[in-house]
């Protein structure tokens, strides 16, 4: 199965500002998916982020709010711009694992930020 | 939009009783998958289920899914404090996009 490497791992930040959050993948991906968790709550998709495309957003989610980049077929980032405290939340990035066997998706360990 | 709707939110049991959570979704999925979510972590990958009726075992865990591949169920046969956490389900379709589940938070008392 595929190891995603997501940093920072939490991060406070004053609101209005804006933070990057990085995903690199020990192996090439098509699709990179990126989630929020809000404290408590499920995961909402936020956008799927393809190689030499743009990315494409949910229902709620905008590019100027979460841009995202992807570069290569292995890291992915994904911005939270101009923040307000109703951003606190957990960011993960995610992949489908393909090959021969069945092994879902895999997901970063997330990256905890708290808007002040 | 697709909606997946999981019940129970929490469930509290005495260590060595069984524990089950239902998945249903607004529509027909393709494949239905689970995680597992500790404290603290992120969604670990459980199982996949594809075929209409299918079921599926490991350990103490079995999965279902429906005859018409839009509910899909979680039993666990007498839990262990290691199986604590919160239990997703998240239906999968054509484009590669899961959507999860409320999730089923776990509590086991030793």
């Amino acid at each position: 199965s595929a190891v995603i490497s997501q940093k920072p791992s939490r991060d406070i930040c004053q609101r209005g500002t804006s933070l990057t959050i990085q995903c690199q993948v020990d192996s090439q991906v098509t699709m990179m998916f990126w989630y929020r968790q809000q404290p408590g709550q499920s995961l909402t998709l936020i956008a799927t982020a393809n190689q030499g495309s743009e990315a494409t957003y949910e229902s709620g989610f905008v590019i100027d709010k979460f841009p995202i980049s992807r570069p290569n077929l292995t890291f992915s980032t994904l911005t939270v711009s101009n923040m307000s405290p109703e951003d606190s939340s957990i960011y993960l990035c995610s992949v489908e694992v393909t090959g021969s066997g069945n092994y879902g998706y895999t997901f970063g360990s997330g990256t905890r930020l708290t808007v002040v | 939009g697709q909606q997946v709707m999981q019940i129970p939110q929490y469930q509290h049991v005495q260590e060595g009783e069984d524990f089950t959570t239902y998945c249903n979704s607004s529509t027909t999925l393709s494949n239905i998958q689970w995680y597992k979510q500790r404290p603290g972590g992120h969604p670990v990958f459980l199982i996949q289920l594809v075929k209409s009726g299918e079921v599926k075992k490991q350990k103490r865990l079995t999965f279902q899914f429906g005859e018409a591949k839009k509910n899909s169920s979680l039993h666990i046969t007498a839990t262990q404090t290691t199986d604590v956490g919160t239990y997703f389900c998240a239906g999968g379709g054509d484009t590669g996009k899961l959507i999860f589940g409320q999730g089923t938070t776990l509590q086991v008392k030793p």
